[in-house]
């Protein structure tokens, strides 16, 4: 258990669909992240939130819509996704959005588009 | 753009081996985090190297930054099933709000 839980763990979606992938945090952490994992790519920033505030969206397409309502909270809305989108989303928390602080993980959640 | 290559790619060994995964870039980090990964969940952290050269023991594991901050190993001793998984490398600046991943290691011990 690391503080970081996420909801849903598994997710079925067809690409016409919309749907929400929900993270929370127990950490007291400021910085809230999404990652993509993929077969045989390394782990892919999406998105990073400090205090609420996106400050990198590493050329996501808008497909994906992050929203963070406060520092413990991190969704990603998902429509219209492609069967390429499907892999295991990650979100992970910090102390503060610096690179040299250590990131948190949560379980999750692995995505399928048919 | 920094990127962090690790090798090998692959490792299957039996129980009780002893094995080193590699993590190398051409760009200096300010720090240097190890990563695992099992099946089905998040990437746990290992342990965080600062200092060039410094080195970082837990329990059967050792962890050691290069001289130069542009490089980093783990070794395992006596390899046993339970360290089945995805070693990642992870580097760190100070000022930038994001860690670059290795490309991972992944590592299979046989009973």
């Amino acid at each position: 258990e690391t503080g970081v839980t996420q909801t849903p763990r598994h997710l079925v979606m067809g690409m016409t669909n919309k749907k929400s992938l929900k993270c929370e945090q127990h950490l007291g952490h400021n910085a809230m992240y999404w990652y993509k994992q993929s077969a045989k790519k390394p782990l892919e920033l999406m998105f990073v939130y400090n205090f609420k505030e996106q400050t990198e969206n590493n050329s996501v397409p808008s497909r994906f819509s992050p929203e963070c309502p406060n520092s413990s909270h991190l969704f990603l809305h998902l429509h219209t996704l492609q069967p390429e989108d499907s892999a295991l989303y990650l979100c992970a928390s910090s102390q503060r959005p610096d690179g040299a602080y250590e990131q948190y993980f949560g379980p999750g959640t692995r995505l399928t588009v048919t | 753009t920094q990127l962090l290559e690790q090798s090998p790619q692959f490792l299957s060994i039996q129980e009780g081996e002893n094995l080193t995964v590699y993590c190398n870039s051409s760009s200096v980090f300010s720090s240097l985090q190890w990563y695992r990964q099992e099946p089905g969940e998040g990437p746990v952290l290992l342990v965080t190297v600062v200092t060039g050269g410094e080195v970082k023991k837990l329990k059967r594991l050792t962890f050691q930054f290069g001289d130069a901050r542009k490089d980093s190993s783990l070794h395992i001793t006596a390899a046993q099933p339970g360290d089945t998984g995805l070693y990642l490398c992870a580097g760190g600046s100070y000022n930038t709000d994001k860690l670059i991943f290795g490309t991972g290691t992944r590592l299979q011990v046989f009973p």
